[in-house]
Order: C-alpha cells, then sequence, then structure tokens
C-alpha cells in the first residue's frame, strides 16, 4: 500500500508569512496532485506533477515534485486569508490513487 | 456552468435507515466517483463507475451500494447506516485519463450526513 504522509497536520500563521508543507512517501509516484479543500466544499485541484525535479508556479504557490518523486512539497509566500483551507496531496502510481491527510491551513489577518 | 451537483448538502438519517445521496454532472464526463470523509481524514474512495463499469475498493463495506443510469446521474445507496458512516460523502468525475493520477477530478460540494 502507498502511503503520503503530510507535514506539519496543522499550521497556523499571519497574513504576509511565507510556509511550505510537505508530501512525502517511500513509494515512487508517477503524478502527484496538489488539492485545496475549503469548509463545507469539496477538493479543488491546483497542479499536477509527472517529471522528478519539476517545478510548477501557480500565483503565490510553488509546487515542487522531488527528484525520486517520492515526495513533493508547497510553498506559498506572502500568505494571504484566502489560501486558509485543508491542502492535499494525491499520488499516482501502480496501486492507484492515495490521498494523504492533508494539512489544515489557517492565514490569521 | 458545468459543475458537479450534489443533493442534498446535508442529511440526517437514523441508525438502521436506508439512505441515498445523489449526484448529478453537467461536465459530460465517464468516470465518477463516491468518496468517504472523516473530519480530519483524507476522502476514501469507495468506488467508481467508468461509463457503466462499476469498481468497488476491495476494503468497501458491502453495506455501500451505487447506481448510475446514466451519464449524469449517480447515487450512493447506504443500506443500514451505522454511527460509524457519519461522514461528508464526495462525489467527483473525471475524463479518462491517458495515464493514471493525472486525470483532473471536479469534486462536488458534498452532503454531510448525520447518523443518530
Amino acid at each position: 500500500t502507498q502511503l503520503l504522509e503530510q507535514s506539519p497536520q496543522f499550521l497556523s500563521i499571519q497574513e504576509g508569512e511565507n510556509l511550505t508543507v510537505y508530501c512525502n512517501s517511500s513509494s515512487v509516484f508517477s503524478s502527484l496532485q496538489w488539492y485545496r479543500q475549503e469548509p463545507g466544499e469539496g477538493p479543488v485541484l491546483l497542479v499536477t506533477v509527472v517529471t522528478g525535479g519539476e517545478v510548477k508556479k501557480l500565483k503565490r504557490l510553488t509546487f515542487q515534485f522531488g527528484d525520486a518523486r517520492k515526495d513533493s512539497s508547497l510553498h506559498i509566500t506572502a500568505a494571504q486569508p484566502g489560501d486558509t483551507g485543508l491542502y492535499l496531496c494525491r499520488g499516482g502510481g501502480a496501486d492507484g490513487l492515495t490521498f494523504g491527510k492533508g494539512t489544515h491551513l489557517i492565514i490569521q489577518p | 456552468d458545468a459543475m458537479v451537483i450534489q443533493n442534498p448538502r446535508y442529511q440526517v438519517t437514523q441508525f438502521g435507515k436506508p439512505v441515498t445521496l445523489s449526484c448529478s454532472q453537467t461536465l459530460n464526463h465517464n468516470v465518477m466517483y463516491w468518496y468517504q470523509q472523516k473530519s480530519s481524514q483524507a476522502p476514501k474512495l469507495l468506488f467508481h463507475y467508468y461509463d457503466k463499469d462499476f469498481n468497488n475498493e476491495a476494503d468497501t463495506p458491502d453495506n455501500f451500494q451505487s447506481r448510475r443510469p446514466n451519464t449524469s446521474f449517480c447515487f450512493l445507496d447506504i443500506r443500514s447506516p451505522g454511527l460509524g458512516d457519519a461522514a461528508m460523502y464526495l462525489c467527483a468525475t473525471s475524463k479518462t485519463p491517458d495515464k493514471i493520477g493525472v486525470e483532473t477530478q471536479y469534486f462536488g460540494p458534498g452532503t454531510r450526513l448525520l447518523v443518530l
């Protein structure tokens, strides 16, 4: 079974600060996705990465896929209250699709 | 706007009383999924339909069934809800991916189920 560990589980920071959250596994994934889920809503896809070492940017969000395709990070610059939510990573591999438990992020004004 | 719609948003049922949750989509996607998400946990895939082909996850209890009468609609039936089945139930759709794990799943807002 492919497991994805996300850290930290909870993070609360002030508006304007930078942060990084992580998604790690001992398994190799052919692809990795990041979703954001706001309270009372379904997850929304932010990005898909498929190549080891790949970096993608989405405005203030920077996503990186590890060289060995076992881990990924999400960096947010100058966080805003609208970034608040549950950030889920999901890996695609030989065993199918696996979600991590997510990082609960709160950005305080 | 094309979207995934789930009704109702909140459902209260009694222990052991069958309940049906519904999902509809205007995206014309051929794959539809049902997930269970408990508080502070990741969504857990229960099953999915690839067109009319039903694919059950190995650890999905028999208490959970699904129907897909046409492309647009998919139902989740819980035959005898237990207290442990209280959760958010998410429906999602996608097109057939060229490669597993790279498809974009579009999620509905979810139905929060409470079992009394």
